[in-house]
């Protein structure tokens, strides 16, 4: 069964970059059927799709992040990766990865990893 | 930066029905694009509950039912129970935005 888990610093200064990866198993991140997303949700509040890879490389950003934000994937280690520049306390939040499905008129997350909470804070 | 809109919090009492709306405009939800529902259960990952506007994954009971109309969206929940004590988030894609969309979220509690 696909598993997704997200890797990375509990723990980001202001100004700096903040960098998680999601590592992938049972599956293979260079199927041909999905995409693979970021999803983040601050304390207590809604969900924010931060942006979006196909195995391929091709990426789709949210356009409020997309100045700071960068994915990458890595088929050869069955990971992609988030980088989230210049970060404020306002980027405080749990980010989740996860699995995408895509069609002519959908676009939704059929699997998801467990989170990872990332506090902004000298 | 939600461009989808849910009531924040709607309340039944066990066996009874609630629906939860969510409304959008001509560039999401009034366009061709499908919505989906998650459900997320305290301290926990969404997780899709309604896909394609009224379909349910493998394993979510049938007490959960979607629909989509105009500009707008529906998840009902029939013959509630408490372990439907949740958060719940409609999803569609914007193609003002080139991507993925969430509501503002609405919290069912069961009295």
């Amino acid at each position: 069964q696909l598993q997704l888990q997200e890797s990375g610093p509990g723990l980001v200064k202001p100004s700096e970059t903040l960098s998680l990866t999601c590592t992938v198993s049972g599956g293979s991140i260079s199927s041909t059927s999905y995409y693979w997303g970021w999803i983040r949700q601050p304390p207590g509040k809604g969900l924010e799709w931060v942006g979006s890879i196909y195995y391929s490389g091709t990426t789709y950003y949210n356009p409020s992040l997309k100045n700071r934000v960068t994915i990458s994937v890595d088929t050869s280690k069955n990971q992609f990766s988030l980088r989230l520049s210049s970060v404020t306390a306002a980027d405080t939040a749990a980010y989740y990865c996860a699995r995408q499905s895509v069609g002519g008129t959908y676009w939704y997350f059929d699997l998801w990893g467990r989170g990872s909470l990332v506090t902004v804070s000298s | 930066q939600s461009v989808l809109t849910q009531p924040p919090s709607v309340s039944g009492a066990p066996g009874q029905r609630v629906t939860i709306s969510c409304t959008g405009s001509s560039s999401n939800i009034g366009a061709v694009y499908d919505v989906h529902w998650y459900q997320q259960l305290p301290g926990t990952a969404p997780k899709l509950l309604i896909y394609v506007n009224s379909n349910r994954p493998s394993g979510v009971p049938d007490r959960f039912s979607g629909s989509k109309s105009g500009t707008s969206a529906s998840l009902a929940i029939s013959g509630l129970q408490a372990e439907d004590e949740a958060d719940y988030f409609c999803q569609s894609y914007d193609s003002s935005l080139s991507g993925s969309v969430f509501g503002t979220g609405t919290k069912v509690t069961v009295l």
